[in-house]
């Protein structure tokens, strides 16, 4: 596609179910990052993807929290039991290679509720 | 690990006046640089980056931004601000060592008539 897509574009939960958001990035773009933004704050890194290299997962506040990419295809961002304090827009970026722009998905808002 | 700091939560101007939003990383070497706005309702996009020589670069929509290594700064400038620039604004650092894409918390720009 032109640019990242994310699905769904929203998405309400009820506190303790699980949820499944999806990132389809640049074809051809390596890197793939995945970011939180809670209401009114910045971007909180949570994992980072690079073609077949093991992922950056230092960023996943717990362990309610997965994500997976197989090779440069589609990542996808699991949070398990989720809680109120998930609730957030979850923005997928992609990138050619390190060190090159980033592109943004429109993002996912979640809502638990 | 780098970090990002935007010590202007807020700032207000008036249409027209000149800009400047300040980008302070913390990083031994010269990391890569980019700033990113992010507008009401949509994705984020990138403004300008530095990876190397000039350390004045230039963007879209009028914007530029300086590196000073001495400062550890990297500040966003416009000369005339217009009322369609009203959004967050985002620095980010990458340390090309395999290291994530860690960004500032974001200024929000606000432009009065």
């Amino acid at each position: 596609g032109a640019g990242v897509s994310q699905s769904p574009s929203n998405k309400v939960t009820e506190k303790g179910k699980d949820v499944e958001l999806r990132c389809d990035p640049i074809s051809g773009h390596t890197a793939l990052y995945w970011y939180r933004q809670r209401l009114g704050q910045g971007l909180e890194f949570l994992i980072y993807f690079q073609g077949n290299s093991a992922p950056d997962k230092s960023g996943l506040p717990s362990d309610r929290f997965s994500a997976e990419r197989t090779g440069e295809s589609v990542s996808t961002l699991t949070i398990q039991r989720t809680q109120q304090e998930d609730s957030a827009v979850y923005l997928c970026a992609s990138s050619q290679t390190r060190n090159t722009e980033a592109f943004f998905g429109q993002g996912t808002r979640l809502t638990v509720v | 690990a780098q970090s990002v700091t935007q010590p202007d939560i807020h700032i207000t101007v008036s249409e027209g006046a000149s800009l400047e939003l300040r980008c302070n990383y913390s990083y031994g070497a010269t990391p890569y640089l980019f700033w990113y706005v992010q507008s009401p309702g949509q994705g984020l996009q990138l403004l300008l980056k530095y990876f190397s020589g000039d350390t004045l670069v230039q963007g879209i929509k009028g914007f530029e931004a300086e590196f000073k290594r001495s400062q550890s700064s990297f500040n966003l400038r416009k000369p005339s601000v217009h009322w369609s620039d009203a959004a967050e604004y985002f620095c980010a650092v990458d340390d090309n060592y395999g290291q994530n894409f860690v960004f500032g918390p974001g200024t929000r720009l606000s432009v009065l008539p």
